[in-house]
């Protein structure tokens, strides 16, 4: 395990409610990533840390930010929940590795969150 | 524009056959391929990776084939079993850019017994 907890594990909200996903670490690394998974979409990026206080959007960032205040924690916000939202939620680290290993992340095992 | 195109969505193989799963990617800046497994319920997780300088890489039953003029690279699991049924994504990344990885959409393999 890569010692990444994410919780909640699965969350049904209502349409226009915040939601806060959270993302916490044990491995002290300094990249963090929020990815959602949709059937035929792959795993699209959200937003990604890449130190304390210091994100950057990614590919699919409307409606959603993202904290970091802690290394160890990531937080990921839905400030109005949509149903397009509905997804599952991957949170991610990366091991900055060596040379040959390259770019090597390793994922949570998920948060489900469904909006009706 | 999608970065890294993956082929097939879905693959059914009989127990002890090859499983081959294609990816393609544009940006010629790439310089790091992992392959993702992901079971159900589960997150993904790393199976085995490539460099661009070296042209196969093998680990056990898993194979990546790259082929860098082409820009394209591919997964062989040989000697399919029951228990690599799951979903399989490539993948590309930089080590600038914060490391971001682009995925392809997946290829839900099936292993028939």
């Amino acid at each position: 395990d890569a010692g990444i907890t994410q919780s909640p594990r699965h969350k049904v909200t209502e349409t226009g409610t915040p939601v806060t996903l959270r993302c916490h670490q044990t491995e002290n690394h300094r990249y963090m990533y929020w990815y959602r998974q949709d059937p035929g979409h792959g795993l699209r990026l959200i937003h990604y840390s890449y130190g304390v206080k210091d994100t950057d959007k990614g590919e699919v960032s409307d409606g959603y930010s993202v904290s970091r205040s802690k290394t160890e924690d990531f937080l990921l916000t839905l400030e109005s929940a949509t149903s397009s939202q509905t997804s599952v939620y991957f949170c991610a680290i990366r091991n900055p590795g060596t040379a040959s290993a390259g770019n090597t992340i390793y994922f949570g095992e998920g948060s489900w969150l469904t909006v009706v | 524009q999608q970065q890294v195109k993956q082929s097939p969505q879905s693959l059914i193989v009989q127990k002890g056959g090859i499983s081959i799963i294609n990816c393609a990617y544009e940006n010629t800046a790439f310089d790091y391929f992992p392959w993702y497994q992901q079971f159900p319920g589960k997150g993904p997780a790393l199976l085995i990776a490539i460099r661009p300088d070296v042209s196969e890489k093998k680990e056990g039953r898993f194979t990546i084939s790259f082929n860098k003029s082409a820009k394209q690279f591919s997964l062989h699991i040989m000697d399919s079993q029951p228990g690599d049924s799951a979903t399989y994504f490539c993948a590309a990344s930089t080590d600038t850019n914060a490391g971001k990885s682009t995925f392809g959409d997946g290829t839900t393999l099936t292993v028939k017994p």
